[in-house]
C-alpha cells in the first residue's frame, strides 16, 4: 500500500507570504495528524483530524495555522503570514481506528 | 499521558545487539508503550508496541517489565542503517490519542 505522502517536499518563502502544506493518508485511515519539529526541538504534535473533524487542536501554535480535511481525505496546513519562527519540518502522520501512526516524511519549511 | 526517560545517547558496534532501555514509572493499565525511530530527515518509522507482554516482530524485541515501569527495545543484529534516534512513547488507545514525543536516545552504530 501506498504510505503517506506530503508536497511539498520543501518550500523557502519569505517572511509574510502564504504556504500550504498538503498531506495524502494512507487510502482508509480515518485519522490524521500534523506534527512539526523546529531546529533543535523536539518533534511537537499540532493538531489530530478524525475524518473531517478536529479532534483535538492543542498543538496548534497561533491563528496564523489553518488546517483543514474537507470531504476527510487528504488534508492541509495553512501558514499565512509566514514568521521566521515557523522554520522546521511538518510531518504528517495517519493511523486506522487505534492502529500505529504511520508518518509521511515531511516537508521541510523555510522562512526567510 | 505517562512520560519517558530514556538516555540521550547509546554506541553499538555493527553486528551486535543493541539494548535501548526507557522509564515509564507513571504508567497506566490502559497505556501501551510505543516505540519509534527518525533516521536523518525522514519521518519517524513506527517499531514495535507492547501493553505488558513481550512483543517480537521483523525489526526487533520488545521486553516490559513485570510492572511495566520500564522497557527495552532489543535490535538483534544491528547494522549501520539503524542508526537513528529512537523514541519510547506510551501512549493511551482509547480515542486514537497522538503520540508525545520526547527527546529519544540518539542511537550510533559503529563498524
Amino acid at each position: 500500500e501506498a504510505g503517506v505522502t506530503q508536497f511539498p517536499s520543501h518550500s523557502v518563502i519569505e517572511k509574510g507570504q502564504t504556504v500550504t502544506l498538503r498531506c495524502d493518508p494512507i487510502s482508509g485511515h480515518d485519522n490524521l495528524y500534523w506534527y512539526r519539529r523546529v531546529m533543535g526541538k523536539e518533534i511537537k504534535f499540532l493538531l489530530h483530524f478524525v475524518k473531517e473533524s478536529k479532534q483535538d487542536e492543542s498543538g496548534m501554535p497561533n491563528n496564523r495555522f489553518l488546517a483543514e480535511r474537507t470531504g476527510g481525505t487528504y488534508s492541509t496546513l495553512k501558514v499565512q503570514p509566514a514568521e521566521l519562527e515557523d522554520s522546521g519540518v511538518y510531518f504528517c502522520a495517519s493511523s486506522q481506528q487505534v492502529s500505529p501512526l504511520h508518518f509521511g516524511n515531511g516537508t521541510r519549511l523555510t522562512v526567510t | 499521558d505517562a512520560k519517558t526517560t530514556q538516555p540521550p545517547s547509546m554506541d553499538c558496534a555493527e553486528g551486535r545487539a543493541a539494548n535501548l532501555p526507557c522509564n515509564h514509572s507513571t504508567i497506566s493499565g490502559n497505556e501501551y508503550v510505543y516505540w519509534y525511530r527518525q533516521i536523518h530527515s525522514q519521518g519517524p518509522q513506527y517499531i514495535i508496541h507492547g501493553l505488558k507482554n513481550n512483543e517480537t516482530n521483523e525489526m526487533a524485541s520488545l521486553i516490559i517489565t513485570e510492572d511495566r515501569k520500564s522497557s527495552t527495545l532489543i535490535l538483534p543484529h544491528a547494522t549501520l542503517r539503524d542508526t537513528a534516534v529512537y523514541y519510547c512513547i506510551v501512549r493511551r488507545l482509547q480515542g486514537a490519542q497522538k503520540l508525545v514525543f520526547g527527546q529519544g536516545t540518539r542511537l550510533t552504530i559503529n563498524p
